[in-house]
């Protein structure tokens, strides 16, 4: 079991591009989530899915697309990248119980120049 | 909505020192906490959780946690720090009610363990 996996890990862009991170998990889950990490703010939540063919918004989606064609993975998008989007970008996923562990992958480290 | 507090963005033991990491939540139902740690340039891994059965939670390496209803307080503790503790910790509540299931994460507290 890999778990959750991300790729990239890091990636360097400047303004005005675009890019795609994509988050895949092997654990049959119905939920997935990415949250962003930045110093002293802890992890905030972008955009969340409760099951294929679904996605909805978080806290912070300005600037962010998702979509969740496959169960297993959950596509993160920057149409137009922005330097106030340099973050740690993290996935996770869940069973779907209030009381479920939220299983992490490893994270994509974005700059954006 | 639910929210966590966090006190101390740094905190720094000895090894062999007890740990104690303070976090404070905010909701207006029973709620569900989490504690997380993030070793440097990995992703988080859950350390332990409440879930309204036992108050006092133990989790993985040592590490424990008490809900305290009346002071909404659920601070982690360890008795003996060791250098491996070294990480960044989270604690976070479950959005009851709203149906996304996520957390609301705390803004973190850094442990460093001195030699």
């Amino acid at each position: 079991n890999a778990g959750v996996t991300q790729t990239p890990k890091f990636r360097v862009l400047k303004t005005g591009q675009s890019m795609t991170l994509l988050c895949a998990q092997d654990m049959n889950h119905e939920y997935m989530y990415w949250y962003r990490q930045d110093p002293g703010m802890g992890l905030r939540l972008i955009h969340y899915s409760v099951g294929e063919g679904t996605t909805a918004k978080g806290e912070v989606p300005d600037g962010y697309n998702v979509s969740r064609l496959k169960k297993q993975n959950f596509l993160l998008g920057l149409e137009s990248a922005a330097p106030s989007q340099t973050s740690v970008y993290f996935c996770a996923s869940s069973q779907g119980l209030d009381t479920d562990t939220q299983y992490f992958g490893p994270g994509t480290r974005l700059t954006v120049l | 909505a639910q929210s966590v507090t966090q006190l101390g963005s740094h905190v720094s033991v000895s090894e062999g020192a007890l740990v104690l990491l303070r976090c404070n939540y905010s909701s207006s139902v029973p709620p569900y906490l989490f504690w997380y740690v993030q070793y440097p340039n990995q992703g988080l891994q859950l350390l332990l959780k409440y879930t309204s059965a036992a108050t006092l939670v133990k989790g993985i390496n040592g590490f424990e946690a008490e809900f305290k209803k009346s002071e909404t307080s659920f601070h982690l503790t360890k008795p003996s720090a060791h250098m491996s503790d070294a990480a960044e910790y989270f604690c976070a509540v479950s959005d009851l009610g709203t149906g996304r299931r996520a957390l609301t994460f705390g803004s973190g507290t850094r442990l460093q363990v001195q030699p």
